[in-house]
């Protein structure tokens, strides 16, 4: 059974750094790519990025382009979103989710991790 | 990017009705590259449908998807209980992907 885990909520003050995990089980955790998507309080969904965890290739969107950075760590089957300095705009779910397509950038995406709430408040 | 809007935003319908939402493309959107949603209050969203058309795996068959020619079109034959949820469409045609702003289908 494919599962994508994701780490617990957070709670952040603006300027502290965080790294969010997305852990991928039952199935070739480097042969699909990997996206983050974020769902900001009672609001739709905003597509950050993609990472193909084989080789790290990374893709943006310009609206998230150098505020966040998405890593993985393919030892782990483990996926990595992370800020260096939150804002409380950055208040958020944040969810990973699978491409369906092996190995394509073009994908829909058929499984989800739970989502992690993040809140940025002093 | 392509921005997608959804219509209506709102759908207040009662259980048995048929549900009819609607996606329209700022630019053209390939068949092959357009997905539907649910989101439940809570929850993540789920995969319905993808390539305008197909099903994902387990999706009913009350849940249908169609191409107008100027909108995407996605079709809930029969409502049942379950549902009562927010739709977004979304396109992966071209980069980056966009969702639309979603349509809630709420109980009349």
């Amino acid at each position: 059974e494919v599962q994508l885990v994701q780490s617990r909520a957070e709670v952040k003050k603006p300027g502290e750094s965080l790294k969010i995990s997305c852990k991928g089980s039952g199935y070739s955790f480097t042969t699909y790519w990997i996206a983050w998507v974020r769902q900001m309080p009672g609001k739709g969904l905003e597509w950050m990025g993609i990472i193909y965890p084989g080789d790290s290739d990374t893709r943006y969107s310009p609206s998230f382009q150098g505020q966040v950075t998405i890593s993985a760590d393919k030892s782990i089957s483990t996926a990595y979103l992370q800020w260096s300095s939150l804002k409380a705009s950055d208040t958020a779910i944040y969810y990973c989710a699978r491409h369906e397509v092996v190995g394509a950038t073009q994908s829909h995406l058929d499984h989800w991790g739970q989502g992690t709430l993040v809140t940025v408040s002093s | 990017e392509i921005v997608l809007t959804q219509s209506p935003g709102t759908l207040s319908l009662s259980p048995g009705e048929r549900a009819t939402l609607s996606c329209r493309a700022s630019q053209s959107v390939s068949i092959p590259y357009l997905a539907w949603y649910q989101q439940k209050p809570g929850q993540a969203p789920r995969l319905l449908i993808y390539a305008t058309s197909t099903r994902a795996t387990g999706v009913p068959d009350r849940f249908s998807g169609s191409d107008s020619g100027t909108d995407f079109i996605f079709t809930i034959s029969r409502l049942e209980p379950e549902d009562f949820a927010v739709y977004y469409c979304q396109q992966y045609d071209s980069s980056p992907p966009t969702f639309g702003q979603g349509t809630k289908v709420e109980i009349k």
